[in-house]
């Protein structure tokens, strides 16, 4: 099983809501990624957690806001964003970082955020 | 920091054979991937190379030297679902056990028949 699930699918937001998005894995990875992905251009990375510890935050604002529950589930908390964030999220899992094999990225399909 | 390139679009014959192109400049390269995207879905992994040399997976194939930067993925056998953006991605050390993973701007093939 190579699948990364995420919800939801589409999400309509105002700039004052509040809202999660949410990433699940049952591969075993120990690590966990957020990208954020524009029209026509390739996924840009935000976040990384390893042994759901975060390890890399991209300069990402504030108000994107990543947790790790526990190794299966990662989410993005959103609040005040702008209609700019509209963008595909991609979540993505791997093996940690140090093990051997080629630490292949398998991606989620994406929740489409429009921000109004 | 780093620097990928790959062609904007290229477009290919249904049955044909098509190479895209990936150049780098990274200072701890750690391996490169290559991913399939068709439009509005997310990437799929093809391939990666840490060594120097060619791996073949069926129909694709793809070719690392770390000493010019640069790989190409090879698509044989042309089909019109082939016709999708092709992401190469370079993975670098960043330092303190970790990595992060690079896309280029992807390679738009179009397959016509």
């Amino acid at each position: 099983d190579t699948e990364v699930t995420q919800t939801p699918k589409h999400l309509v937001m105002g700039m004052t809501n509040k809202k999660s998005l949410k990433c699940e894995q049952h591969m075993g990875h120990r690590a966990m990624y957020w990208y954020k992905q524009k029209a026509k251009k390739p996924p840009e990375l935000m976040f990384v957690y390893s042994y759901e510890k975060l390890s890399i935050n991209e300069s990402v604002p504030s108000r994107f806001s990543p947790e790790c529950p526990n190794s299966s589930l990662l989410n993005l908390h959103l609040h005040a964003l702008q209609p700019e964030d509209s963008a595909l999220y991609l979540c993505a899992s791997s093996q940690a970082w140090g093990t051997s094999g080629s630490d292949t990225q398998y991606f989620g399909p994406g929740t489409r955020l429009t921000v109004l | 920091g780093q620097n990928i390139d790959q062609p904007t679009e290229m477009t290919a014959t249904e049955g044909a054979i098509v190479q895209i192109n990936c150049t780098y400049q990274t200072s701890g390269f750690n391996g490169l991937f290559w991913y399939q995207q068709h439009a509005g879905e997310a990437p799929t992994f093809l391939s990666y190379n840490v060594l120097d040399g060619l791996e073949e997976k069926g129909r694709f194939s793809s070719f690392l030297s770390r000493s010019k930067g640069y790989s190409y993925l090879l698509l044989k056998e042309l089909q019109m679902k082939d016709s999708a953006s092709y992401l190469c991605a370079v993975r670098e050390n960043s330092g303190a056990g970790s990595y992060q993973l690079t896309f280029g701007k992807g390679t738009k093939l179009s397959v016509i028949p």
